[in-house]
């Protein structure tokens, strides 16, 4: 079993502000790593995955950096909106490919007050 | 192009009935797997699949067993009910790069 972390656990803030929230993981045998949003009541939905270090992806106001080598990656938003509110998870593979057997983290549950 | 559709969205069962959670995929995936998600748990991972006519187990499999005798169709059996498999419950189909959910079943057992 892959032990991913997630911090904080939750997370307030105010709309317009910037946030980031961290996953931890193992650094060996790294293969890739994958960042969800899955917002109440809906199915998890794919943000990134990333698999080199020093990665670094943007989608809108979304971003993530990944660093293999101290097993970290970060996932920033910027000007967080209400439509951010959701928990963000990341999850890594055990096995030799980008995919395999995908374990997750608690999440990040995200609120962004108006 | 329906995705990962499954079936039904709720469901009530009395301690020590069975009943199978349906999962079915419509992208060809070879890969498919099962998750539970319980408050302050996160998704476990069940069972899964990485092709017809095989499966292996997650880290939470007692009391689920899954065949995969079609590309498509992936379902979650449960054999005797208990209290402690009231859950929400994701079939996954899976692409090299990104995983896609189905819409969940909301598992109550009294």
């Amino acid at each position: 079993i892959l032990n991913v972390e997630q911090s904080p656990q939750s997370l307030h803030v105010q709309e317009g502000d910037s946030t980031n929230f961290t996953c931890s993981f193992p650094s060996s045998n790294f293969y890739a790593l994958h960042w969800y949003r899955w917002e109440t009541a809906k199915s998890p939905e794919a943000l990134f995955v990333m698999t080199l270090n020093g990665d670094e992806k943007k989608k809108g106001r979304i971003s993530a950096t990944l660093n293999t080598k101290e097993g970290y990656s970060y996932l920033y938003i910027k000007g967080s909106q209400p439509e951010d509110s959701a928990t963000y998870l990341c999850a890594l593979p055990d096995r030799g490919s980008t995919l395999g057997r995908l374990y997750f983290g608690r999440g990040t549950q995200l609120t962004v007050w108006p | 192009n329906a995705g990962v559709t499954q079936t039904p969205k709720f469901q009530v069962l009395k301690t020590g009935q069975s009943m199978t959670l349906q999962c079915a995929q419509d992208m060809n995936h070879e890969y498919m797997s099962w998750y539970r998600q319980d408050p302050g748990m996160g998704l476990r991972l069940i069972h899964y699949s990485v092709g017809a006519g095989i499966t292996d187990q997650g880290e939470v499999p007692n009391g689920y067993n899954v065949s995969r005798s079609t590309t498509e169709d992936f379902p979650l059996r449960l054999l005797s009910a208990a209290p402690s498999q009231t859950s929400v419950y994701f079939c996954a189909s899976s692409s090299q790069l990104r995983m896609y959910f189905g819409p969940g079943t909301r598992l109550t057992v009294t």
